[in-house]
């Protein structure tokens, strides 16, 4: 199984920071990752895809990169509705495998 | 629009099974597959495995194999997740979420539904 890597597990931050998620994979998944936001209470929602697609309606502060190993999700500047925790998911082949999850929390 | 709308919150004792529907809607289900995917209280996300709403085809996360079924009705566009021996750590929210048939799953889990809440407790 691909095992998911993420750091940090938290992190506090203000608004207008920027914020940054790292995710890494125990073996190569090309470009096939996904990040999704989570809030309390709801279903989980896609953000980037394919590394570094942004979902259709997601504000462009979010970004990912990132390839093979290596992916980021980055938040360039950090609004009030997006405290909320981050996953990151490898597409690559079955089973499919989550990162731990980033709770970002308000500084 | 495009949803999947899940049968309502279960309490069972251990032991026991249940079985939650996901019915989809706003697309053509055999195009897609379904995935399950549950989180315990506080805890992150957990894949259970996914159907092809195309054939039936099925593959399961290895933890659950042989407690777990997973089934769709092609005419009622509804995904079905049946759980047996249920044990008090599957405790959890369960989602069904829409998935392409083939690797590599390039969209991720796209349209999820509002989850279902099962608490097994004696």
């Amino acid at each position: 199984d691909i095992q998911m890597t993420q750091s940090p597990s938290s992190v506090s931050a203000s608004v207008g920071d920027r914020v940054t998620i790292t995710c890494r994979a125990s073996q190569s998944i090309s470009s096939w990752l996904v990040w999704y936001q989570q809030k309390p209470g709801k279903a989980p929602k896609v953000l980037i895809y394919g590394a570094s697609s942004l979902q259709s309606g997601v504000p462009s502060r979010f970004s990912g990169s990132g390839s093979a190993t290596d992916f980021t999700l980055t938040i360039s500047s950090l609004q009030p509705e997006d405290f909320a925790t981050y996953y990151c998911q490898q597409a690559n082949s079955f089973p499919l495998t989550f990162g731990g999850g980033t709770k970002v929390e308000i500084k | 629009q495009v949803q999947l709308v899940q049968s309502g919150a279960e309490v069972k004792k251990p032991g026991a099974s249940v079985k939650v529907s996901c019915k989809a809607s706003g697309y053509t289900f055999t195009r897609y597959g379904i995935t399950w995917v549950r989180q315990a209280p506080g805890q992150g996300l957990e894949w259970m495995g996914w159907i092809s709403a195309h054939n039936g085809d099925t593959d399961y996360a290895q933890k659950l194999q042989g407690r777990v079924s997973m089934t769709t009705d092609t005419f009622t566009t509804t995904a079905y997740m049946e759980l047996r021996s249920l044990r008090s750590d599957d405790t959890a929210v369960y989602y069904c979420a829409r998935i392409e048939l083939t690797a590599p799953y390039y969209y991720g889990m796209d349209v999820w539904g509002q989850g279902t809440t099962v608490t097994v407790s004696s």
